[in-house]
């Protein structure tokens, strides 16, 4: 069955720090990859996609995230952190496979001055 | 272009009360879907319809009741509230379950 895991619950950056949020899945074809961010008290907005091609991809907000077959991962990155980049995470992948779309369980992301 | 609605945005139910949380999209998807947020446990999948007529059960079905006579909408039946019942729904729709889904405002769902 496919799955994705987002081994990180907690980060904390300071603002202007760079960014990392790790995301694994297990899937057996390629996989369409989606990180979304839902800020507090709102819905999930997609910030970037991966569905062929060029490995890394450019997102709304400055992120970017690559995708990396040989150690199924899908990282998000963003080189400098803002405050009102403060939210929770979600990694995602779409199955072509079965009928459901697959979340990580969320990453909660703290933005200190 | 509304996007995906969702009604009411703020719930609160006695045990043992029924209601429907409404859903509609307006971008003709194919795929629709409900989830439930609960803090630490990311989206859980209750049902999902791939298309009119065509319903299936997710993670967490148990419940809950779903139908899709329409397109465009895919309202969500809590048949019994429970207390365990207390969460943010969201709903989702996608062109398939392959791409990326696009979801709802929530709603706020209180059983006391």
């Amino acid at each position: 069955a496919q799955s994705v895991t987002q081994p990180d619950i907690h980060i904390t950056v300071s603002e202007g720090a760079s960014l990392e949020l790790r995301c694994n899945y297990s899937y057996g074809a390629t996989p369409y990859l989606f990180w979304y961010v839902q800020s507090p008290g709102q819905g999930l907005q997609l910030l970037l996609k991966y569905f062929s091609g060029d490995t890394l991809v450019q997102g709304i907000k400055g992120f970017e995230a690559e995708f990396k077959r040989s150690q199924s991962s899908f990282n998000l990155r963003k080189p400098s952190v803002h405050w009102s980049d403060a939210a929770e995470y979600f990694c995602a992948v779409g199955s072509n496979t079965g009928n459901q779309f697959y979340f990580g369980t969320g990453t909660s992301l703290t933005v200190i001055p | 272009n509304a996007g995906v609605t969702q009604t009411p945005k703020f719930q609160v139910l006695k045990t043992g009360q029924s209601m429907t949380l409404q859903c509609a999209q307006d971008m003709n998807h194919e795929y629709m879907s409900w989830y439930r947020q609960d803090p630490g446990m990311g989206l859980r999948l209750i049902h999902y319809s791939v298309g009119a007529g065509i319903t299936d059960q997710g993670e967490v079905p148990n419940g809950y009741n779903v139908s899709r006579s329409t397109t465009e909408d895919f309202p969500l039946r809590l048949l019994s509230a429970a207390p365990s019942q207390t969460s943010v729904y969201f709903c989702a729709s996608s062109y398939t379950n392959r791409y990326e889904q696009y979801f709802g405002p929530g709603t706020r769902l209180t059983v006391t």
